[in-house]
């Protein structure tokens, strides 16, 4: 099975911050990377797709990268609604998997 | 509108079955393959499996292999997991998913607890 190691486990942060998450895939997945928010109480949310691309009514602040096996996600000025946790998820081979998800939390 | 909803949920004893339903609306569900996700209390996400839309293969994680099983009635627009030979690591919220190349449609989940 494909291993997405997902880093940090939480981030302590402002509003106004640039934050940046990593995931880092065991083998090649291709672009085949998602990203999902997920606030407390509430199921996933679809924010960023294969990789990079937002999804339909995602703000332009939350953006995705990827490098090889590594795939970045940030949210460039942190906003007080973006507190949650985001997971990454590979769907590039069976079975799928998610990383183990980023907590941010108000500083 | 589109929507999933979840139910079925609910607290049971160990090596007990249960079969969750996930009703579609507002979209055409035949379209659709479809995917089981949980989440285990304060944990992360994990895939559990998915059915093509025809219902024609499944595919499924290691740890639910043998014990569950997904299919769906698509003259119903209902999507199906049925869970056996339950163990307390399978208590979570158990949530259904549209794929559309993403997950880009989810229920609001429904609760399973696995305890005597």
């Amino acid at each position: 099975d494909i291993v997405m190691t997902q880093s940090p486990t939480s981030m302590s942060i402002s509003v106004g911050d640039r934050v940046t998450m990593n995931c880092k895939a065991s083998q090649n997945v291709g672009s085949n990377v998602d990203w999902y928010q997920q606030k407390t109480g509430q199921s996933p949310k679809l924010l960023i797709y294969k990789a990079s691309n937002r999804f339909t009514g995602v703000p332009d602040r939350f953006t995705g990268s990827r490098s090889g096996t590594d795939f970045t996600f940030t949210i460039t000025n942190m906003q007080a609604e973006d507190l949650a946790g985001y997971y990454c998820m590979q769907s590039n081979s069976y079975p799928f998997t998610f990383g183990s998800g980023t907590k941010l939390e108000i500083k | 509108e589109v929507q999933l909803v979840e139910s079925g949920g609910g607290l049971v004893q160990p090596g007990s079955s249960l079969k969750l339903s996930c009703v579609a609306s507002g979209f055409t569900f035949t379209n659709y393959h479809m995917h089981w996700i949980r989440q285990a209390p304060k944990k992360g996400l994990e895939w559990i499996g998915m059915i093509y839309y025809d219902g024609g293969h499944t595919y499924y994680t290691d740890s639910v292999k043998g014990r569950f099983t997904i299919s769906r009635d698509n003259s119903k627009n209902i999507l199906y997991l049925e869970m056996n030979s339950l163990r307390s690591d399978d208590t979570a919220m158990y949530y259904c998913a549209r794929w559309a190349s993403v997950m880009d449609v989810w229920g609001q989940g429904t609760s399973v607890t696995v305890s005597s």
